[in-house]
């Protein structure tokens, strides 16, 4: 069963910063924050994976709170090519739990 | 790197026959995994192998599904017989991590009429 909570859908203006918020009350000291994306008709791709610290790369920011009990995914500054499903994963880095859930369907708006 | 190649990308058949997608993974990946998605269920991970050795198959649904690896570059999952309810998208993925950070292929559109 997944571990995680995301909102069903989102709306983002172009341009503008989205944030993608997950709920993980129940994560462990030992499991990581992962998040992939779906683009319609595509396979899922990773985008950013962290522990307990903020991370960043070329296609995000992962935010994960002091407590680790929830997290936001920052995509900066969205283009219509960034609509997708957000899957938002918890996982020991075993790969034990490593389940899809029905992640959040972000639309950006020109 | 040309991907994780996935064949036939749709594949159309009857009911009774037997189906078989295949899969090429990324070079220097050790890790494969087949994936199944639904509008009812989501993405399903079906089974996984390391270094050509399934390791978990629990998702595999019956005995009508079967996966084999015989090589590091390849893989096949073969449906017989093909039943309605087994049409969907399959996706092969492929890592060097495990599990965690894993490159999809474009999937395989399955239609089983």
């Amino acid at each position: 069963d997944a571990k995680t909570t995301q909102p069903t859908s989102m709306d983002c203006a172009e341009g503008r910063a989205a944030n993608l918020p997950c709920n993980h009350s129940t994560i462990s000291g030992n499991e990581y924050v992962y998040w992939y994306r779906q683009i319609h008709s595509q396979g899922p791709q990773y985008i950013i994976h962290g522990l307990k610290n903020n991370e960043t790369n070329e296609m995000a920011s992962l935010i994960i709170t002091e407590d680790r009990k929830s997290s936001t995914l920052i995509l900066p500054h969205a283009t219509l090519r960034d609509t997708a499903v957000y899957y938002c994963i918890v996982s020991d880095n075993y790969g034990q739990n490593f389940v899809f859930g029905p992640g959040t369907r972000l639309s950006v708006l020109p | 790197d040309a991907g994780v190649i996935q064949s036939p990308r749709h594949e159309v058949t009857e009911m009774g026959q037997e189906v078989t997608l295949r899969c090429k993974p990324i070079s220097g990946h050790d890790y494969l995994f087949w994936y199944r998605q639904t509008m009812m269920r989501g993405l399903e991970l079906l089974i996984y192998f390391n270094n050509n050795v399934p390791i978990d198959d629990s998702g595999m649904p019956e005995d009508r599904f079967s996966a084999k690896m015989p090589n590091a570059s390849f893989s096949t999952l073969k449906i017989q017989p093909s039943e309605p309810r087994d049409s969907a998208v399959y996706f092969c993925a492929s890592s060097s991590r495990g599990r965690e950070t894993q490159y999809f292929g474009p999937g395989t559109r399955l239609l089983v009429l």
